[in-house]
């Protein structure tokens, strides 16, 4: 069956270091999201692209945080600088259009600790 | 605003005990979807079930079922005859209406069953 890749698994770093997430979702879905989880709560939408296009970043914080998904196929998203409130799963998830009658699916995650 | 509310923090159970998991919601969208996940200690987010605005039946799938009730905006989980297998934390989540179909997910309920 079909899988999300995601990597790293687990990442640690400093404080002010430079830190990405790289996103594979399933063959052939065109729309790719990218959530934060922050410890006892649901996700939150960072960014959604339809393709290489963004379709909406509005609560991602565009001073440090960037995405981009230059083919329309595989993600990196990327915090610089890394700050300790930036602790969390990072998850990515897929869908074959942006149709809400298409379901999400989830990658495992990048949980990143900022020490 | 669109808002999901999963009152149950934690719940604990022993095997083969049923259990029903709360999920409210609140949007002003006449169109909207609905969905559970499923977050085992892995990390990823399981997809369990999509039910859109217009589709009041209750569904049964194995051991689960879900009761979906317009009248006070609810969707809620019943896991028949819990096993230790269903220990893991559940999301409720909402998508509609404008630009995106991002999911607005809930604070989760964690589930423990005991042996």
């Amino acid at each position: 069956e079909a899988e999300v890749a995601q990597s790293p698994r687990y990442k640690i770093t400093e404080k002010s270091q430079a830190v990405a997430f790289w996103c594979d979702p399933i063959s052939g879905h065109a729309t790719l999201y990218w959530y934060r989880q922050i410890l006892g709560q649901g996700p939150e939408l960072l960014v959604q692209f339809q393709d290489e296009s963004v379709v909406d970043d509005s609560q991602l914080p565009k001073d440090r945080f960037s995405a981009e998904r230059l083919k329309g196929v595989d993600s990196t998203l990327k915090i610089q600088p890394a700050e300790l409130g930036d602790s969390a799963m990072y998850l990515c998830a897929s869908s074959k259009t942006d149709s809400e009658t298409y379901e999400q699916y989830f990658g495992p995650g990048t949980r990143l600790t900022v020490t | 605003a669109q808002k999901v509310t999963q009152a149950q923090t934690e719940i604990s159970v022993v095997e083969k005990e049923d259990v029903t998991l709360d999920c409210v919601y609140e949007t002003r969208d006449t169109t909207y979807y609905l969905f559970w996940y499923k977050q085992p200690p892995s990390g990823e987010l399981v997809f369990l079930i999509r039910r859109n605005s217009f589709d009041e039946q209750n569904e049964i799938s194995g051991r689960y079922s879900w009761n979906f009730q317009k009248s006070t905006s609810s969707f809620n989980f019943t896991i028949t005859a819990s096993q230790v297998v269903d220990s893991a934390v559940y999301f409720c989540a909402l998508s509609g209406g404008g630009a995106t179909n991002k999911l607005i997910f809930g604070t989760g309920t964690l589930l423990a069953v005991q042996p």
